[in-house]
């Protein structure tokens, strides 16, 4: 049974440039949530998807934008990159129960580092 | 004032030790805690839930103030391999299934 799966593992970008980070849930889980954890922070919630729809959203600008496919995959896109944008980006995955809490299993990360 | 509120250490502990961390939280409307422990370049993973009559699972015991809205964390007999950084969670009611992270505490444990 795989567990979460991102894409790519590390990312160099400059500043300016859009990058586009990929999420595979785990088997059976339809929900899938974006984190950015800057070095020596812990992790900031930026947005949630489920059936397709953004669900919920963090303290984060619009340059941050998402979207979830009908495989439950997910893609979260950046633009305008930020040199403040380099961070380890955590994306986690859930069952939604219709309960306010879910276990969420993450993935690995991917680090993206914007020059 | 951040939401959720850690000592970040680093803890120096010898092997055997007894180390105990604490966190507290502003919202009141938090409804549900988590201990996650993340190695060095890794991803958090769940060591924990946290309810208010406390809970035990081998080594760890977690426990929960609503009054104080403050949740802690006891290692016993620390082993090396507890040598990580320590997030205390929260989730609110209605915040869906938004967690709220602490910045986390680092644990070194020496031999």
């Amino acid at each position: 049974d795989a567990g979460v799966t991102q894409s790519p593992t590390h990312l160099i970008k400059t500043r300016g440039q859009q990058v586009t980070l990929r999420c595979s849930p785990k088997s059976g889980h339809d929900t899938v949530s974006w984190y950015q954890q800057a070095l020596g922070q812990g992790p900031q919630f930026i947005f949630q998807y489920y059936e397709e729809e953004e669900r919920q959203r963090g303290n984060f600008p619009d340059r941050f934008s998402g979207h979830q496919f009908p495989n439950y995959s997910s893609e979260l896109n950046v633009n305008a990159l930020l040199l403040g944008d380099s961070a380890l980006y955590l994306c986690a995955s859930s069952q939604f129960s219709g309960a306010y809490q879910e276990t969420q299993y993450f993935g690995p990360g991917t680090r993206l580092l914007v020059l | 004032r951040k939401e959720v509120e850690q000592d970040p250490g680093p803890f120096n502990v010898p092997e055997g030790a007894t180390v105990a961390f604490n966190c507290t939280y502003s919202n009141s409307a938090s409804q549900s805690f988590f201990w996650y422990r993340q190695d060095c370049r890794k991803e958090p993973k769940l060591l924990m839930s946290v309810y208010s009559s406390g809970n035990e699972d081998g080594r760890f015991t977690a426990q929960l103030n609503r009054a104080s809205q403050y949740i802690s964390l006891l290692i016993r007999d620390s082993k090396l391999s507890d040598s990580a950084t320590y997030l205390c969670v929260v989730n609110r009611a209605n915040a869906g299934n938004m967690l709220t992270f602490g910045g986390g505490t680092r644990l070194m444990v020496k031999p």
